[in-house]
């Protein structure tokens, strides 16, 4: 059963501070992604990783940054957090197509519901 | 501008009879359509998907139904069960991407008893 887990459910944090979001992922998959949900707004991609310490920017990438030192782990940073990434983060995870997987489907963590004050 | 387009932001259907959920989509590239399905203060989960090669994938209570011609598809749930109100995304993948997902905004389908 594949496991992408989330350090925290719920987060509050104040304006300007620096906020990690940590993602673990338990099958081995080599893409990890993080989203954020808004209403009416759908699923946004903001990084996403293809390999270990590899990174590309998403749809919305400002005032975000990412890490990926190992393969399991996906980190994203506010480096400095505003009020408008109050939001659902998602992160999710997908192997990499080719040969019998036909399509990377995702599986996704729980969320991490953030508030920024 | 929206790949992926969800145009009922929700969608309210009587317990046992038919939900029907549209996607349209505007990129002739996409190859593969998934449909996930998402509780409150819960991830997506993938529920169905479709290759561009077909026109109908069936699993149990749900068909998905592919109209590359009008670029649309279409979510049916028959009949639709309490548990299955939640957001449904439609999301879009084109071949040449190895890895990401476009994503429709969703619809909120209501399920009255």
């Amino acid at each position: 059963d594949v496991k992408v887990t989330q350090s925290s459910r719920y987060l509050v944090k104040r304006t300007g501070e620096k906020v990690f979001l940590e993602c673990v992922q338990d099958m081995d998959h080599e893409n990890m992604f993080w989203y954020r949900q808004d209403p009416g707004l759908g699923l946004r991609l903001i990084y996403f990783s293809y390999d270990v310490k590899m990174k590309e920017k998403g749809d919305i990438p400002e005032g975000y940054s990412v890490s990926r030192e190992k393969k399991e782990r996906f980190s994203l940073i506010l480096e400095s957090a505003s009020t408008n990434q109050t939001s659902m983060y998602l992160c999710a995870s997908s192997t990499r197509a080719g040969g019998p997987i036909v399509i990377n489907e995702q599986f996704f963590g729980p969320g991490t519901r953030l508030t920024v004050l | 501008d929206q790949q992926v387009k969800q145009n009922s932001p929700s969608l309210s259907v009587q317990e046992g009879r038919i939900s029907i959920l549209n996607c349209d989509y505007t990129n002739s590239m996409f190859d593969y359509f998934l449909w996930y399905k998402k509780y409150p203060a819960e991830g997506p989960t993938f529920l169905i998907s479709i290759s561009s090669i077909k026109d109908k994938n069936e699993d149990g209570r749900f068909t998905v139904f592919l109209n590359k011609s009008a670029k649309h598809l279409s979510l049916h749930i028959v009949p639709s069960q309490p548990g299955d109100s939640a957001v449904y995304f439609c999301a879009a993948s084109a071949g040449d991407s190895n890895y990401q997902l476009i994503w429709g905004a969703g619809t909120k389908l209501i399920i009255k008893p």
